[in-house]
């Protein structure tokens, strides 16, 4: 089955900095690869999501990118702001409704 | 439109009762799933339930879980002889089955074993 690694674990930026997290997977047959962020209490909520037909995909201050050679990818986060600190999941899966594999979290903190 | 309703919020109980969690998915997706959240942890996957086919029961930590899908819609996991261990927040996810489409989370159903 898919094993999908994610690192950091703990990520401190100032505000302002930019983040940047990432996820490498197991399985070659992977081609969909969502982003979920958490905020202590809340459910998790897709933010970005990539397909293996691209390369990179970005949304205003959020970005992701893959690489399916080295079956890794990274989601970067510019201009962090103070509401951006929660906890990110990466996962990946074979898309049409199959399973997906969750990493373990990156909790993120931005300081002022 | 409505997302994905669970139901109780949070349920506490004492060790050893059986408690029954609610998930009902957002319209049209017949795909759901179940996973469990230690307070500070990541997600574990315990079942998913895909349309018409034999549910991937694979993430069940033990006997004492099961869960159920009738009609293709609502979804009840249910744990016998709860025990502390199992104190955590149950969420629940749904997505349409085609194609590459996100999981939609519920809330979750924040259980405590006393």
């Amino acid at each position: 089955g898919e094993n999908v690694e994610q690192h950091p674990s703990t990520l401190s930026v100032q505000e302002g900095d930019s983040a940047v997290i990432k996820c490498t997977y197991s399985d070659s047959a992977s081609n969909y690869f969502p982003w979920y962020k958490q905020e202590l209490g809340k459910r998790p909520q897709l933010i970005i999501d990539i397909r293996s037909n691209v390369g990179e995909k970005k949304d205003q201050r959020i970005a992701v990118t893959l690489n399916k050679t080295a079956k890794h990818f990274s989601l970067h986060i510019t201009e962090t702001q103070p509401e951006d600190s929660a906890v990110y999941f990466c996962a990946g899966g074979r898309g049409g409704g199959n399973k997906l594999t969750f990493g373990t979290g990156t909790q993120l903190k931005v300081e002022l | 439109g409505a997302g994905v309703s669970q139901s109780p919020s949070n349920k506490v109980t004492e060790k050893g009762k059986d408690v029954e969690l609610r998930c009902d998915p957002i319209s049209g997706h017949t795909a759901l799933y179940w996973y469990r959240q230690s307070l500070g942890q990541g997600l574990e996957f315990l079942i998913y339930f895909q349309g018409n086919s034999a549910p991937d029961k694979s993430g069940l930590p033990s006997d004492r879980f099961s869960a159920e899908r009738t009609g293709g819609s609502v979804s009840t996991l249910t744990i016998q002889r709860t025990q502390q261990e199992d104190s955590a927040v149950y969420l629940c996810a749904s997505s349409p089955l085609q194609g590459n489409q996100p999981q939609h989370f519920g809330d979750g159903t924040r259980l405590s074993i006393l």
